[in-house]
């Protein structure tokens, strides 16, 4: 199974700062058809996930652009500019490139 | 719009099968993929499986002796049972749709607790 390695586990950031989230795959996440399935998550404390990033650099519907994706291959990021208090919860990266599925350990972004 | 709802019982006891069922609203099952991912309380998300719009089936292989997913379309209902439950299967079980036939999961249910204890 491909494994994601999310790093930081945690992130300690002051209001209006920047956040980056590195997720590392064990294998190259580029499928065969030439996309790269690879996607970020935000869940808040008591909710289910929700999506924040899809197919590495697109940001999904109703989402500000203060969250940002960029990578390639094996080696992904994720910034969150400007941090916001709605934004504090626990990211996930989630590959969905081969089988099965797999998702980050996670990193919690917390108030300074 | 699109809606999905988890329900099931709180309560197994070890051994047993868990029976869950996934109720969607706002799409056809016929043309949409359900999966169901699953979060031990305090730790991260784990993909258990899913039924595509064909009614095929695809299963993490760590599961797949235990797992099953079926539906019933007319009654917009996808259904999650696994057997010789254990207590480290104590989770939140979500069941989620990708978004407009696309690879990746847009809409989730607020999921259901399952807590395996004699």
């Amino acid at each position: 199974d491909v494994v994601l390695t999310q790093t930081p586990v945690s992130l300690l950031i002051s209001l209006g700062g920047q956040a980056s989230i590195s997720c590392r795959s064990s294998q190259s996440l580029v499928h065969s058809n030439g996309n790269t399935y690879l996607h970020w998550y935000l869940q808040k404390p008591g909710q289910s996930p929700q999506l924040l990033i899809y197919q590495v650099s697109n940001r999904f519907s109703g989402i500000p652009d203060r969250f940002s994706g960029s990578g390639s291959g094996t080696d992904f990021t994720l910034k969150i500019s400007r941090v916001e208090p709605e934004d504090l919860g626990v990211y996930y990266c989630l590959q969905r490139t081969h089988n099965p599925d797999t998702f980050g350990a996670g990193t919690k972004l917390e108030l300074k | 719009q699109v809606q999905l709802k988890e329900s099931g019982p709180g309560l197994v006891q070890p051994s047993q099968t868990l029976s869950l069922t996934c109720t969607v609203s706002g799409f056809s099952l016929t043309s949409n993929s359900v999966h169901w991912v699953r979060q031990p309380p305090g730790k991260g998300l784990e993909w258990m499986g899913g039924i595509w719009g064909d009614g095929s089936t695809d299963y993490n292989s760590a599961l797949k002796s235990r797992l099953s997913i079926s539906r019933d379309t007319s009654k917009s209902q996808v259904f999650l049972k696994m057997n010789s439950l254990q207590t480290d299967d104590t989770a939140i079980y979500f069941c989620t749709k990708p978004y407009s036939g696309f690879n990746w999961f847009a809409y989730w249910g607020q999921g259901t607790l399952v807590t395996v204890s004699s």
